[in-house]
């Protein structure tokens, strides 16, 4: 069975610009999860669809954000514009339970999108 | 005062020791805890989960303690595969079951 994949692997963009990060999910999952980690800070919850529905954006910085996941399969989340602190790694996630209580809360991590905003 | 926190070290043991960490967390409505491991500019991948009563697997014991509000992971006869950063992650109840994350703590065996 496929994990879950992230494109690109890295990207390297300079202030301004626009960037659109893609993540595929582990089919069959209803969770999609983005975090972001900053160089030495803890990775940090950005946002969760249920399907294609926005669950909780509460951890987006800002309205330079914007996440979809149209037809609940695959998610984008494109900066525009980017600056220089949203450099960091971008770690999206799948699981297929949404509460903890009925499951083991797994959440399965693509291998991040490095994004180096110059 | 950070809602996870955790000794970032490195701890650096020899082959075959014991070694253990600790993880304490700020708010007392969390309901779930997990330990992950990440190695070096890889993924985050679940360890184990933390239950109430306490959990084993193989080597590896996790704990909870809800009353002083930590999580701890003991690693027995570390073998050097073992070396990897350990995260903590604290979830709360709410709409979303939001994960909050340690900065992970660093552990380094050596032969």
């Amino acid at each position: 069975e496929a994990g879950v994949t992230q494109f690109p692997s890295h990207s390297v963009i300079e202030k301004g610009q626009t960037v659109t990060l893609r993540c595929d999910p582990i089919s069959g999952h209803d969770n999609l999860y983005w975090y972001r980690r900053v160089m030495g800070k803890e990775i940090k919850f950005l946002l969760h669809f249920v399907k294609e529905s926005k669950q909780d954006e509460s951890g987006m910085p800002n309205n330079r954000f914007l996440a979809e996941r149209t037809g609940g399969t695959y998610s984008t989340l494109k900066v525009q514009p980017a600056e220089l602190e949203d450099s960091g790694v971008y770690f999206c996630a799948s699981s297929q339970f949404m509460s903890p209580q009925e499951a083991e809360g797994e959440q399965y991590f693509g291998p991040g999108t490095r994004l180096t905003v110059t | 005062r950070k809602e996870v926190e955790q000794d970032p070290g490195p701890f650096n043991v020899p082959e075959g020791a014991t070694v253990a960490f600790n993880c304490t967390y700020s708010n007392s409505a969390s309901q779930s805890f997990f330990w992950y491991r990440q190695d070096c500019r890889k993924e985050p991948k679940l360890l184990m989960s933390v239950y109430s009563s306490g959990n084993e697997d193989g080597r590896f014991t996790a704990q909870l303690n809800r009353a002083s509000q930590y999580i701890s992971l003991l690693i027995r006869d570390s073998k050097l595969s073992d070396s990897a950063t350990y995260l903590c992650v604290v979830t709360a109840s709410g709409g979303s079951y939001i994960p909050t994350f340690g900065r992970g703590t660093s552990l380094i065996v050596h032969p």
